[in-house]
């Protein structure tokens, strides 16, 4: 089955602790995004790679840092920087930049 | 102004009801519109795209564009407790895409 696959579903994060969180596709899509979703509010961009070894930064890039060392992984870091990391991120893919973008399940980042 | 302005709802209907789901734009040259649903912690699914002013159907759902009036809407007919959901617009002119900050809907038996 093709799909875009996060990983965990849900994580904790300690005061000063990085943590990764994983997206993989198997769609042959080039593009890929993270965003974060809070409570109440729509959906924020974080950062976006159009190509392997490229990306840019979104809205709310600070405090995140990603790679894209191979097309189908985009791998997102919440470092110690980001002071209000709490909320439900998602991975998502597509054929071509802001084309039909098509959602992994998300992980559910919450702070101990 | 908010490039893009949905009601946050939650819109309670009961079952069967036909639902309207709307968003505004104000970015004239915004050419693809999306819907999509998300579950309660889940991602978002694709449920319509449509680039073109009028109407496109797929099932019991209907998204209708209107670019005159930078206007796009969801319909769903017949509807079911499972839509219950928050519903999505996303538009793009492939510079950037933009989603709408999604309408709760509950449909209930």
């Amino acid at each position: 089955d093709g799909g875009i696959t996060q990983s965990p579903k849900y994580l904790f994060r300690k005061e000063g602790q990085n943590v990764t969180l994983s997206c993989e596709q198997n769609l042959n899509h080039d593009a890929m995004y993270w965003y974060r979703q809070d409570p109440g509010q729509g959906l924020r961009l974080i950062y976006y790679s159009q190509i392997v070894n490229d990306f840019q930064k979104g809205d709310i890039a600070e405090g995140y840092s990603v790679s894209r060392e191979k097309k189908e992984s985009f791998p997102l870091t919440v470092t110690s920087a980001q002071k209000n990391p709490t909320a439900f991120y998602l991975c998502a893919s597509s054929i071509k930049e802001n084309e039909k973008l098509f959602f992994g399940s998300g992980t559910q980042l919450s702070v101990l | 102004q908010k490039e893009v302005e949905q009601d946050p709802g939650p819109l309670s209907v009961p079952e069967g009801a036909i639902v309207s789901l709307n968003c505004t734009y104000s970015n004239s040259a915004f050419q693809y519109f999306m819907w999509y649903r998300q579950y309660s912690r889940k991602g978002p699914e694709l449920l319509m795209y449509t680039y073109s002013s009028g109407n496109k159907e797929d099932g019991r759902f209907t998204a209708q564009v209107d670019k005159s009036s930078k206007y796009i809407s969801l319909f769903i007919r017949d509807s079911q407790p499972s839509d219950s959901a928050t519903y999505l617009c996303a538009i793009t002119d492939t510079d950037k895409l933009i989603f709408g900050t999604g309408t709760r809907l509950q449909v209930f038996p």
